[in-house]
C-alpha cells in the first residue's frame, strides 16, 4: 500500500457524460501528478500539480480538466470523452526534498468510454 | 527529450531461477536518476529499485539488483530466485535531477513467473 488512494476503481462512461476521478494522499507530499497508461505505450505525463499550483499540460485536450484544491487532492474532471480516451488513469505524488525523488502510484481508474 | 526504452515486451522465467529485464534510454544529461517500478495485477506501481546516476555501485534492494552502465545508457533489472509474486509489469523510469518532478517511462516489460 503506498498511500496514494483513487476512487472509482472502474468506471464506464458515454461520449455525452460528465464525470469525474479522484485521487488523495495524505503523505506530506507536495507534488501530485496524473498519468494515461494504454497498452503498448510509456506512460504520459498529462498533469503535474506542486503545491496546489498546476506546473505541467502535457498538451492534453480540455476535455480533461484537473483540479487541485489542496495538496492533498486531486481531481480529473472528464467531459465528452472519445473511445480512445479509453486507459488506466494513475494518479501519483512525490515528496518534497532532494534525495527522496521518486513517486508513489495509486490503483488507478480503468476508464472505458463507449 | 529523455526517451526509454524496454525491448523486451513480454518475459517469462522459471520459479527460483534468475531473470534479468533490459532497459536503455538516450539523454543529453549527466545527472538524474533511474528506476525500476512494478505493477503486479493489483494494478498500484510500487518502487523496486533507485540508481543516482552519480553513484558508480549498482543498487541492490534483496533479491533485485541493477546493472548501470552509464556511457551505455543502459539499466538492467535483475531478479534472482524469481517467485510466484513477482509476476508482473515492469515498468524502467528516468528522472533528471534537480528539475523538478519529470519522469519518463518506458513501455514496460510484462515478466511471468512459472511454477
Amino acid at each position: 500500500e503506498t498511500g496514494v488512494t483513487q476512487t472509482p476503481r472502474h468506471l464506464v462512461m458515454g461520449m455525452t457524460n460528465k464525470k469525474s476521478l479522484k485521487c488523495e494522499q495524505h503523505l506530506g507530499h507536495n507534488a501530485m501528478y496524473w498519468y494515461k497508461q494504454s497498452a503498448k505505450k510509456p506512460l504520459e505525463l498529462m498533469f503535474v500539480y506542486n503545491f496546489k499550483e498546476q506546473t505541467e499540460n502535457n498538451s492534453v485536450p480540455s476535455r480533461f480538466s484537473p483540479e487541485c484544491p489542496n495538496s492533498s487532492h486531486l481531481f480529473l474532471h472528464l467531459h465528452t470523452l472519445q473511445p480512445e480516451d479509453s486507459a488506466l488513469y494513475l494518479c501519483a505524488s512525490s515528496p518534497p526534498g532532494l534525495g527522496v525523488e521518486k513517486l508513489f502510484f495509486g490503483s488507478g481508474t480503468q476508464l472505458s468510454v463507449l | 527529450a529523455q526517451t526509454v526504452t524496454q525491448s523486451q515486451p513480454e518475459m517469462s522465467v522459471q520459479e527460483a531461477e534468475t531473470v534479468t529485464l533490459s532497459c536503455t534510454y538516450d539523454t543529453s544529461e549527466s545527472n538524474y536518476y533511474l528506476f525500476w517500478y512494478k505493477q503486479p495485477p493489483s494494478r498500484q506501481m510500487i518502487l523496486v529499485i533507485r540508481q543516482e546516476a552519480y553513484k558508480q555501485q549498482n543498487a541492490t534492494e534483496n533479491r533485485f539488483s541493477v546493472n548501470f552502465q552509464k556511457a551505455a545508457k543502459s539499466f538492467s533489472l535483475k531478479i534472482s530466485d524469481s517467485q510466484l509474486g513477482d509476476t508482473a509489469m515492469y515498468f524502467c523510469a528516468f528522472m533528471r535531477a534537480f528539475t523538478g518532478n519529470q519522469f519518463y517511462f518506458g513501455t514496460g516489460t510484462s515478466l511471468t513467473v512459472i511454477p
